[in-house]
């Protein structure tokens, strides 16, 4: 079975630039999950989605930062403009219903911004 | 606020059970206790979760102490591939969707 793919797995740019993480989830999962980690910081989470519906965006840094889900198979995280302080390690993660389902990550994506 | 509590750091010696200790004293009835790690450069893994009864996968065994206080992670026979950040972590079935990873221990398995 394949796990979560996520692309690309390294990008880098320029401040300022639009930036766009993807992210595609076990097929029928019904959560799924952005992460970031930085070495300060450690993993934190930004926003999960159950049913495609965003549920809880409390952990985006700010407005400069969105995640779209707009089918079961796709998920983007977007950072527009971006900034250095951006850069990091992006997971994203899947789960069956159920709080009891472990979570399931991808092999993430390491962003630097120049 | 860390619901866990996890040494920064251990050292194991190849071959040997490596066995992870973990606090959570105020955990609730209705939590459980998971566990992941991460390997360098790649998204942290499912290993194990329980809620009160041991429980034994192909990866390892989970302990957790009569009043839930505590637990133990045991890897039985530690390999070089077991060099990773080990996460402790409670969650409540039907409340909990978001985990909330703390700090972990950095594992580090000796030749």
């Amino acid at each position: 079975d394949a796990g979560v793919i996520q692309s690309p797995r390294h990008e880098v740019t320029e401040m300022g630039q639009e930036v766009t993480l993807r992210c595609k989830p076990i097929s029928g999962h019904d959560y799924l999950f952005w992460y970031r980690q930085t070495m300060m910081r450690g993993l934190e989470l930004l926003i999960y989605f159950n049913n495609n519906v965003p549920i809880d965006d409390s952990g985006m840094p700010e407005d400069r930062f969105s995640a779209k889900m707009p089918n079961a198979s796709f998920s983007t995280l977007k950072i527009q403009p971006s900034e250095p302080r951006d850069s990091a390690v992006y997971f994203c993660a899947s789960s069956l219903f159920g709080s009891n389902q472990p979570q399931h990550f991808g092999d993430g994506t390491r962003l630097s911004i120049l | 606020d860390a619901k866990t509590t996890q040494p920064p750091s251990m050292d194991c010696a190849e071959g040997r059970a490596a066995n992870l200790p973990c606090n959570h004293s105020t955990i609730s009835g209705n939590e459980y206790v998971y566990w992941y790690r991460q390997i360098h450069s790649q998204g942290p893994q499912y290993i194990i979760h329980g809620l009160k009864n041991n429980e034994t996968n192909e990866m390892a065994s989970l302990i957790i102490t009569e009043d839930r206080k505590s637990s133990t992670l045991i890897l039985p026979h530690a390999t070089l591939r077991d060099t990773a950040v080990y996460y402790c972590i409670v969650r409540a079935p039907f409340r909990d969707d978001k985990i909330i990873f703390g700090k972990g221990t950095r594992l580090h398995i000796l030749p």
